[in-house]
């Protein structure tokens, strides 16, 4: 069974950069059949998909409009987590930030099919604020 | 983007009736080649993450009392509770997870009459 341990600062100062960190237990950041999420929750915004990362042959990414070209979703197979870099933030970034995977599973043709997010870690709040 | 749309925003239901949340989403998200609805429904209580409650749109998530079902296909979907108990009191968002970007319901904010 998968857990899911978050962990990183709770203050930002604006135009830095925002990091987290989701620790895994029950699997491989580099499992082909278990995709890796960010999803923030503010009160303006609601919950908001930020983006994935998966391993299939090699590290594919998925990103939402809203924050791409600020965002990174990197893993680390030596330490079995995966992290969420938000760069260049401002208050509007203010928010809960929620790590979950979601189980791929493989399909002939080699393509994936992507199921629901079961498993989410505690969340985090983090501030933008100087 | 696949937009999801809950209604109503907020309800009051009497300790054992039945509590009736709908979910319209912009398109559909029915994938025609596996005949599933890429269709969740989340619990939330304050301080605490997203709980799934239901998959494909009707699948109850392990250890979800079964008072908890989920309907529909296409575009429209329901979450009901069948009798509502005390504990059932959170905000209830639905999901599409069909297409990326993935999307949430507004949430629905239940509360006991």
């Amino acid at each position: 069974q998968i857990q899911l341990h978050q962990s990183g600062p709770g203050l930002v100062r604006p135009s830095q950069t925002l990091s987290l960190t989701c620790a895994i237990s029950g699997d491989r950041v580099s499992s082909h059949t278990v995709g890796w999420n960010w999803i923030r929750q503010s009160p303006s915004r609601g919950l908001e998909w930020l983006g994935r990362t998966y391993y299939r042959s090699k590290w594919d990414h998925d990103y939402a409009k809203s924050v791409k070209g600020r965002i990174t979703i990197s893993a680390d197979t030596s330490k079995n987590q995966f992290s969420l870099h938000l760069n260049s933030v401002t208050p509007e970034d203010t928010a809960v930030y929620y790590c979950a995977s979601q189980e791929i599973v493989i399909l002939p043709g080699a393509s994936s099919d992507f199921y629901h997010m079961d498993v989410w870690g505690k969340g985090t709040t983090v501030i933008v604020s100087s | 983007d696949i937009v999801m749309t809950q209604s109503p925003d907020s309800l009051a239901v009497s300790l054992g009736e039945r509590a009736t949340i709908n979910c319209k989403s912009s398109q559909s998200v029915l994938y025609n080649s596996n005949n599933k609805n890429y269709l969740a429904w989340f619990q939330q209580k304050p301080g605490q993450p997203p709980k799934l409650l239901i998959y494909w749109a009707s699948a109850r998530e392990f250890g979800v009392p079964d008072r908890f079902s989920g309907s529909g296909s296409g575009t429209d979907f329901t979450l009901t509770i069948s009798s509502l108990q005390a504990e059932d009191v959170a905000v209830y968002y639905c999901h599409q997870y069909y297409d990326t970007p993935f999307s949430f319901g507004r949430g629905t904010n239940l509360e006991i009459k």
